[in-house]
């Protein structure tokens, strides 16, 4: 099974703020590698596939990078409807996994 | 408007059955995977199970292998996951989700299902 690990567990970022976001995997998932928003009481929501693809509806300042065995989701410019948890997912293996998860909470 | 709405969710003793269902609309349902997704309380989200879009194939995670089924009727555009032999570890919020290239583009709203005595 691979392994996804995201880093930090808990991201603090001013409204307006960059926030950069770590996914890594135990082994290569090459670019088979997606992004998910969860706010509080929600269910998921799709952002970002294959590494890099944005969403439909999904606005611009969201993005995705890497491949391999390391990922970046950077939001640009913080708003506030940005803070939730955000999960990395690869589905390249069976079973298909997520990272744990990271919380991007206002400073 | 694509949408996916669980139901059958509730309070279950140890040991008992639940039979979640999934009703999809709104896209091609036969056309996509499916899937089943669950969240313990407080926790990340796990992959339970899969079906292919026509059925014929299944896959479990190693926790519920032996315990649930998953199952589909396309004319319905409904997904279904039998849960047997529950357990308190099986508590979570379980969503359904739609796959047609590998990650997972729709998601229900989840049903809550809680396993205790």
């Amino acid at each position: 099974e691979i392994v996804m690990t995201q880093s930090p567990a808990t991201l603090s970022v001013s409204p307006g703020e960059r926030a950069t976001l770590s996914c890594r995997a135990s082994q290569s998932v090459s670019s088979n590698l997606a992004w998910y928003q969860q706010k509080s009481g929600q269910a998921p929501r799709l952002l970002i596939y294959d590494a890099s693809t944005r969403a439909t509806g999904i606005p611009a300042r969201f993005s995705g990078s890497g491949s391999g065995t390391e990922f970046t989701l950077t939001i640009s410019s913080l708003q506030s409807e940005d803070f939730a948890v955000y999960y990395c997912q690869q589905f390249h293996n069976w079973p298909k996994t997520f990272g744990q998860g990271t919380k991007v909470e206002i400073k | 408007e694509v949408q996916l709405v669980e139901s059958g969710g509730g309070l279950v003793q140890p040991g008992g059955s639940l039979r979640l269902s999934c009703a999809a609309s709104g896209f091609t349902f036969r056309s996509y995977w499916m899937h089943w997704v669950r969240q313990a309380p407080g926790k990340g989200l796990v992959w339970v199970s899969h079906i292919t879009s026509d059925g014929s194939s299944t896959y479990y995670a190693d926790s519920v292998k032996g315990r649930f089924t998953i199952s589909r009727d396309n004319a319905k555009n409904t997904l279904y996951l039998q849960m047997n032999s529950l357990r308190a570890e099986d508590t979570a919020v379980y969503y359904c989700t739609s796959d047609i290239s590998g990650f997972f583009d729709y998601w229900g709203q989840g049903t809550l299902v809680s396993v205790s005595s």
